[in-house]
């Protein structure tokens, strides 16, 4: 089956600590974006990638940090430098066609103690 | 830049009744995208329609329709015979260059049996 997976679905990490959120896609698209998503706010887009080897901070990118030496693969770093870390976090992809819906997997709740 | 804004936080309707949810969007764009996306309690993004600015016929999928309005900027979504499942958070959103979506605040639609 095609789709997008992240790992894991929770996740704990002490204040100071970076940790890496995982996003997986089969689908053979070459677009790949992460948002985070807080109550009352949306979703905010953080980094994008339209090819492999390159990737675009988005609005809130900010004490994140993405590599996409894969093209099914686009993982997120949250440093220490985040503020607020806490947050659920969404993966999506799309095609490059004129179209391109973008896909989103099950998302990562972060939880920073 | 580009804002989206739905102005209802909740709605609430009864089953087998007519619902419609509001979205207000700004840009200086003439050629776009919109959409509407259901997150239910499993928190997975759905698209439910979208909206090619340049066709001037409404969206329809089956129970799902839009009343796009490209002058007044207004995209809102009618959801007929509400169904149980219905029950989620819907975000209304933009495409704006580079397949970057904006989203808006969400609206939660509950639904009474």
């Amino acid at each position: 089956d095609g789709g997008i997976t992240q790992s894991p679905k929770y996740l704990f990490r002490k204040e100071g600590q970076n940790v890496t959120l995982s996003c997986e896609q089969n689908l053979n698209h070459d677009a790949m974006y992460w948002y985070r998503q807080d109550p009352g706010q949306g979703l905010r887009l953080i980094y994008y990638s339209q090819i492999v080897n390159d990737f675009q901070k988005g609005d809130i990118a900010e004490g994140y940090s993405v590599s996409r030496e894969k093209k099914e693969s686009f993982p997120l770093t949250v440093t220490s430098a985040q503020k607020n870390p806490t947050a659920f976090y969404l993966c999506a992809s799309s095609d490059q066609g004129s179209y391109n819906e973008q896909f989103f997997g099950p998302g990562t709740r972060l939880t920073v103690l | 830049a580009q804002t989206v804004t739905q102005s209802q936080p909740e709605m609430s309707v009864q089953e087998a009744e007519t619902v419609t949810l509001s979205c207000t969007y700004d840009t200086s764009e003439s050629d776009y995208y919109l959409f509407w996306y259901k997150q239910p309690p499993s928190r997975q993004m759905i698209l439910v329609i979208r909206q090619e600015a340049y066709k001037q016929q409404n969206a329809t999928e089956n129970r799902f329709s839009v009343n796009f309005q490209k002058a007044a900027k207004s995209f809102s979504l009618k959801i007929s015979d509400s169904q149980l499942g219905d029950a989620a958070m819907y975000f209304c959103a933009y495409r704006r260059r580079g397949n970057k979506l904006v989203f808006g605040a969400g609206t939660i639609l509950r639904v009474k049996s």
